[in-house]
């Protein structure tokens, strides 16, 4: 079956500089929704989605911001990067209703140097 | 609030069975869910319980839920080494905003279980 898509898997940057993290949700899911995981932690949500509107909003720093497109897929973008934004980002997907599971992807890991 | 709290380490021996337990304290909680990660890899839905339900059973894991007390247990029979990874248990608080509902993930801290041969 497919499953939560994110690309891409591995991204390294400078401080200050910006990053996209792209995620497509498994088909037929209109929900998608972003957590950021840091070393050693549990993941914590950022910011969620549905039909391409903002649904809920979490630990999101203003430097962050993260939409969803036409297609479904999201982009989260993120600025000004900090050494503290290194952690692993995951997308979740889910169905309107149902019993709400949220299906994860592998995540992205973003190393800030 | 929101606080969900599980005992961070767990050691078994290949063949015995593994009770990872964790409480929460959202009594508004709608579904249970318990989550497996792998070192470096993503997080995997292994199974969930609806909060009107005290037990579940799926294969090998047995999903026990005390309403009463707010403590959710996953029981893994049978550990294999492959079973060794990272599990967190979530609470789901069902949230309507923007024109949807959504059950809104809480994790607890996750339990290392590590199974020896």
């Amino acid at each position: 079956a497919a499953g939560v898509i994110q690309s891409p898997r591995h991204l390294i940057k400078e401080k200050r500089e910006t990053a996209t993290l792209k995620c497509y949700p498994i088909p037929r899911h209109d929900t998608v929704y972003w957590y950021q995981q840091g070393p050693g932690q549990d993941p914590q949500f950022l910011i969620s989605f549905y039909e391409k509107m903002q649904s809920d909003k979490g630990s999101i720093p203003d430097r962050f911001s993260a939409q969803q497109f036409s297609d479904y897929h999201s982009e989260l973008n993120m600025s000004s990067l900090e050494l503290g934004d290194s952690a692993l980002y995951f997308c979740a997907s889910s169905s309107f209703g149902g019993t709400y599971e949220q299906y994860f992807g592998p995540g992205t890991r973003l190393t800030v140097t | 609030g929101e606080d969900v709290e599980q005992s961070l380490f767990l050691s078994v021996r290949e063949g015995d069975s593994s009770v990872i337990n964790c409480t929460y304290t959202d009594s508004s909680s709608t579904y249970l869910y318990w989550y497996k990660q792998e070192p470096g890899a993503g997080l995997q839905l292994l199974t969930y319980i609806f909060s009107n339900m005290d037990m579940k059973q799926d294969q090998r894991l047995t999903v026990l839920l005390n309403k009463k007390d707010k403590h959710l247990s996953l029981r893994i029979a049978d550990t294999q080494t492959g079973d060794s990874a990272i599990y967190f248990c979530a609470e789901s608080i069902i949230v309507y905003a923007g024109g949807t509902s959504y059950g809104k993930l809480t994790f607890g801290q996750g339990t290392i279980l590590t199974v020896h041969p």
